[in-house]
């Protein structure tokens, strides 16, 4: 049971302009949301995060985009720099024994290919 | 300050053999998970330590264990190598365990042959 999906596997889009990339999950009991850029032979860096309180987040290039209602996130990158060029993952963390531990749930990926 | 540090970057291993990943946290972060990434089943969760107990549990079978030291370094285990046990083998770690956000290491990629 996927509760955190990626549907789209790659993305190609042309520097300067806007990347979005889309995330969407099933558990309704999901109450954060981070974002994370990899690199091949590296692992993930936290690139930004929502709250379930919030629908938008905005850290300089990349803004991201919660509709509770539709259990659907997205991130936004403008403009696209070549550098962005990696795999991004949607994740969840998934809260268990009270809230006292949690692991991250995510999503397959997307690859993100910015042409100069 | 120094991230996550895993080592080996990089093994290969013999089915039927055993291997032993170390991880180094972040200095005064206590809660130390390790996720397996494949081309097949993306990232997945394998288990968490925090204060020398495991606090959290994945779907892996017992082969894969793992603990973690009084100063909060982590080794996970994987006994009885399967060619499907092949992943890089991340670690990831937070200041405590309710943290949200987790700082991975680069990973380690393990080659079952």
């Amino acid at each position: 049971d996927q509760q955190v999906k990626q549907n789209s596997p790659s993305l190609s889009v042309q520097e300067g302009r806007i990347s979005i990339l889309n995330c969407d999950y099933t558990n309704s009991m999901f109450d954060y949301f981070l974002w994370y850029k990899k690199y091949p032979a590296e692992g993930p860096t936290f690139l930004i995060s929502i709250s379930s309180i919030k629908d938008k987040n905005e850290d300089g290039r990349f803004t991201v985009f919660l509709n509770k209602s539709a259990k659907h996130l997205s991130l936004h990158i403008v403009p696209s720099q070549p550098g962005d060029s990696a795999v991004y993952f949607c994740a969840a963390p998934l809260r268990s024994y009270g809230g006292a531990t949690n692991k991250l749930i995510f999503g397959t990926g997307t690859l993100l290919a910015v042409q100069p | 300050k120094a991230g996550v540090t895993q080592t080996p970057r990089y093994l290969i291993k013999t089915r039927g053999q055993q291997v032993t990943l170390s991880c180094s946290p972040i200095s005064g972060h206590r809660s130390v998970s390790w996720y397996q990434q494949t081309p097949g089943q993306g990232l997945q969760f394998l288990f968490e330590y925090f204060s020398e107990t495991q606090r959290n549990k994945g779907n892996f079978p017992g082969r894969f264990s793992g603990r973690q030291f009084s100063n909060s370094r982590s080794e996970m285990n994987v006994s009885t190598l399967e060619l499907g046990d092949s992943a890089l083998y991340l670690c990831a770690s937070s200041l405590i365990s309710t943290n949200t956000e987790a700082f991975f290491g680069q990973g380690t990629r393990l080659t079952v042959v």
